[in-house]
């Protein structure tokens, strides 16, 4: 089992459509990242955070730790959405090897918003 | 603009040949990763730097070696390609241990 799930694998949605993003974690964490990778391959951070809920836009992220789950919300969703999704966690790690600066990434969500 | 740049973008290599992967940083950023993405899986680290003149291993860095001599360089290295090697390769930094990661726009390296 990976240790970062994330649901929906795929995601079409219609224009304007509040859409939901979700990450399962199996491990402890210190932060869970959102990403977002470009048709054209580029990646951009969109958030960290490890408690609670952040917003930029229309783009909201929240993580319920004791759940170990995350959700990304997009509202008002637009064909420039249209993009793959990641998350990633950082592994909480007692020592300060190499597993202290490592992040464990899921697969994506790839979301196809339709005009 | 400020960021990560990765040389070169496309890359096409026959097996056994070797190259250099350049990445390239404006934002004094102490930390640098290399990762490689491949169909159905998710990021993989290959190799990481906590600062200028270390280098460490991620989770798979067989086959590449790397090197930072300057702050704000980070090169990766394959000696003898191998087709198990084509992939898209990703560079970011961060500027400590805690903040967030600039991502490079990635290398299609395919080796034949």
């Amino acid at each position: 089992k990976n240790e970062v799930e994330q649901s929906p694998q795929n995601l079409t949605a219609q224009e304007g459509e509040f859409i939901t993003i979700n990450c399962s974690y199996s491990v402890g964490i210190s932060a869970l990242h959102w990403l977002q990778q470009h048709p054209g391959g580029g990646i951009v951070s969109l958030f960290m955070l490890s408690s609670g809920k952040k917003k930029h836009g229309r783009l909201i992220a929240t993580i319920n730790i004791q759940e170990k789950h995350s959700s990304l919300h997009i509202t008002a969703s637009h064909p420039r959405d249209s993009a793959v999704y990641i998350c990633a966690v950082k592994r909480v790690s007692v020592h300060s090897g190499a597993g202290s600066y490592q992040l464990t990434f899921g697969k994506g969500t790839k979301l196809s918003v339709i005009p | 603009n400020a960021g990560v740049t990765q040389t070169p973008k496309f890359r096409v290599l026959k097996t056994g040949q070797s190259m250099t992967l350049l990445c390239a940083q404006d934002m004094n950023h102490e930390y640098m990763y290399w990762y490689r993405q491949d169909p159905g899986m998710g990021l993989r680290l290959i190799h990481y730097s906590v600062g200028e003149g270390t280098t460490a291993k991620g989770e798979v860095p067989d086959g590449y070696n790397v090197s930072r001599l300057k702050k704000q360089n980070f090169l990766l290295g394959l000696e003898s390609a191998a087709p198990s090697q084509t992939s898209v390769y990703f560079c970011a930094s961060r500027r400590s241990r805690d903040g967030g990661y600039t991502f490079g726009s990635g290398t299609r390296l395919t080796v034949v």
